[in-house]
């Protein structure tokens, strides 16, 4: 089983270029988010997606965009990175419902931005 | 907006010891997750907590929730060196659809 998968796992970006992280998952989950985890800090909510054509922003959304096209794919979209965004990202998933909410992660991309 | 706290930030223990993690949050939150990390790795589910008085347990750890003290605790029982992780808890608002809101994490070293 595949679960959620990150692409990819290491980018060296410099200051001003643009890149997508891609995510997929396989488990028909509605629920799609990113985080980012830096030290000291927790994992952070980027924006995140209760189903295809729905998004919304989390925590902290600035300097990235998404997309949900279908219920499979979520890619996070840096615009123009900066070393702020230096972090490893975390893309998750989950079914919706009252009983639910559990979070399945991806291996995380390590994004290194000089 | 909730908010998660835990402590210690950092845990090193002795194996054959026993600890307590605790976890708090802010406001009400109807449910209760922790989750383990292994240094360079994802994380991975360890217990869903989903009301007041509720107790899981797995192996070495024990997980228990008090929503009227807004207080989740993760007990180690007789640690081992493979216990060794950051844990986190996060917390779902009642109103926050399938957000979680994590904690700091909680870095947890056994030593032989």
């Amino acid at each position: 089983n595949a679960g959620v998968t990150q692409t990819p796992k290491f980018q060296v970006l410099k200051t001003g270029q643009s890149m997508t992280l891609q995510c997929a998952q396989d488990m028909n989950h509605e629920y799609m988010s990113w985080y980012r985890q830096d030290p000291g800090m927790g994992l952070r909510l980027i924006h995140y997606s209760v189903g295809a054509g729905i998004t919304d922003q989390g925590e902290v959304p600035n300097g990235y965009n998404v997309s949900r096209s279908t219920t499979e794919d979520f890619p996070l979209r840096l615009l123009s990175a900066a070393p702020s965004q230096t972090s490893v990202y975390f893309c998750a998933s989950s079914l919706r419902g009252p009983l639910t909410g559990e979070l399945f992660f991806g291996e995380g991309s390590r994004l290194t931005v000089l | 907006e909730l908010k998660v706290e835990q402590n210690p930030l950092f845990l090193s223990m002795q194996e054959g010891k026993n600890y307590t993690i605790y976890c708090n949050y802010s406001t009400t939150s109807d449910r209760l997750y922790w989750y383990r990390q292994d240094p360079g790795k994802s994380l991975e589910s360890l217990f869903v907590l989903l009301s007041n008085g509720a107790v899981k347990q797995e192996g070495r750890l024990m997980a228990s929730l008090d929503t009227k003290a807004r207080l989740s605790t993760l007990h180690i029982t007789a640690a081992v060196h493979d216990l060794s992780a950051t844990y986190f808890c996060a917390g779902k608002g009642e109103t926050s659809g399938s957000r979680l809101t994590f904690g700091e994490g909680t870095q947890l070293t056994v030593n032989p």
